[in-house]
């Protein structure tokens, strides 16, 4: 079975702080996915990035930034600088090689940002 | 422009009810999803289709049916037998013939039984 926790329920700042929202995940597979998407107070699901099991660098978008250790099975998003935009639920999800393109989320991050 | 569309936004049912939610696509994409989100909760997977006339249950899949008479299409009926609908509803869908093809969501479908 596979599983996605994310500890922090909800995640308070104030504008220009970074913060970090962690995923840490559970799976046998070797081969697998892994996923964040944003869901603004609009309701959908906005994808973010995917990161397949081989690929352990870390990848730098604008304020955003994905940590990726396979050692400790984890796969942190960074957002830099936040802006008052950035206040949604986020969410991490993983795929695994035996399941097509199922999806397994995690219960999701609510951030916060305060002018 | 590509996308995809549920109705209604917001639905409201009394209990004993059926009730139909819509998901449309143009995304030319073989697979769809619908999934369930209650507050402060995941996503959970309750039907899924790969390709047309084929569909497969999710993990929660009691008190739900679906069709998938097109590919554009993949509506989803809540019946009188769901026990908790009250929920937020997502539609999905993603290309297959290649693994690992991320989903793409609808704006969702807010179902309130009164």
């Amino acid at each position: 079975a596979q599983k996605v926790t994310q500890a922090q329920t909800e995640i308070s700042v104030v504008e220009k702080e970074d913060v970090t929202l962690d995923c840490v995940y559970e799976t046998r597979d070797t081969t697998y996915y892994l996923f964040w998407y944003k869901q603004p107070p609009s309701g959908e699901l906005v994808f973010l990035i995917r990161r397949n099991s081989f690929d352990e660098q870390n990848e730098i978008s604008g304020r955003y930034s994905w940590n990726f250790q396979k050692s400790t099975s984890s796969f942190n998003f960074t957002i830099t600088a936040s802006q008052v935009v950035d206040s949604a639920v986020y969410f991490c999800a993983l795929m695994n090689n035996n399941a097509g393109n199922m999806l397994t989320f995690g219960g999701g991050t609510r951030l916060m940002v305060k002018p | 422009d590509g996308g995809i569309t549920q109705s209604p936004k917001y639905l409201f049912r009394k209990e004993g009810q059926n009730v139909t939610l819509s998901c449309e696509q143009n995304l030319n994409h073989d697979a769809m999803y619908w999934y369930r989100q209650d507050p402060g909760q995941g996503l959970r997977l309750i039907y899924y289709s790969q390709i047309v006339n084929d569909f497969q249950k999710g993990d929660i899949a009691e008190g739900y049916s679906v069709s998938r008479e097109k590919k554009e299409s993949f509506p989803l009926t809540v019946t009188s037998a769901q026990k908790n609908p009250t929920a937020f509803y997502l539609c999905a869908s993603s290309k297959t013939g290649t693994i690992y093809n991320e989903q793409f969501f609808g704006p969702g479908t807010r179902l309130t039984v009164l």
